[in-house]
């Protein structure tokens, strides 16, 4: 079973919607949580970046963590068709150096 | 302020062949980590660099070695290639180790192993 879970999708919704992306982990040590975008044949963006647990809000995109109940989420309001690409959700125990530890990715395309 | 680079951003090579990649990180970031993207994996740290040192290393053979050098540009090496070893080999920078320094990724360096 890998450390990080995250359902690869493909997502699919219409612009303006809703986005809901989430990822499960196994390892209770995580502390830090961060939501990186990908868009085809470039390097990840990192857009989220949360210690612990509790929310995050940044225009569009609300980060949630649930420490608890190893669960993290990612919301994006208002889905444009810009917002289509790969989303990783990762994560890092914070005694192994800068060390992070990606989900699979989630595919999401934002129909117009 | 310019971003991390990589290059070169695309490599084909045969099996057998070594190869080095570069990564030059942001102005004044000090720490360099390197990823290894695939399809079936996906993205899984290979290692970590900070004043010229190791930090810490990922589950990969020895085939795989990296160095840092004293202005922070780090360069890593794949000796005896195998066509498992295509991927995109991604470089992130941060002012420093550990997970509280976000990383920031460069555009990558896409290996082709034939």
């Amino acid at each position: 079973q890998k450390e990080v879970e995250q359902d690869p999708g493909p997502l699919s919704v219409p612009e303006g919607a809703i986005v809901s992306l989430n990822c499960t982990y196994s390892n209770s040590a995580f502390q830090y949580f961060m939501w990186y975008r990908q868009y085809s044949r470039k390097g990840p963006e990192l857009l989220m970046y949360t210690y612990s647990s509790g929310n995050k809000e940044d225009g569009r995109f609300t980060a949630q963590v649930d420490k608890s109940s190893k669960y993290i989420s990612l919301f994006i309001r208002d889905s444009q068709p810009s917002d289509s690409a790969t989303y990783l959700c990762a994560m890092s125990a914070g005694n192994q150096g800068g060390k992070l530890i990606f989900g699979q990715g989630t595919e999401l395309s934002v129909k117009p | 302020k310019a971003g991390v680079t990589q290059t070169p951003r695309y490599l084909i090579k045969t099996r057998g062949q070594q190869v080095t990649l570069s990564c030059s990180p942001i102005s004044g970031h000090r720490s360099v980590s390197w990823y290894q993207q695939t399809p079936g994996q996906g993205l899984q740290f290979l290692f970590e660099y900070f004043s010229e040192t190791q930090r810490n290393k990922g589950n990969f053979p020895g085939r795989f070695s990296g160095r840092q050098f004293s202005n922070s540009r780090s360069e890593m090496n794949v000796s005896t290639l195998e066509l498992g070893d295509s991927a995109l080999y991604l470089c992130a920078s941060s002012l420093a180790p550990g997970a509280y320094n976000e990383q920031f990724f460069g555009p990558g360096t896409r290996l082709t192993v034939l």
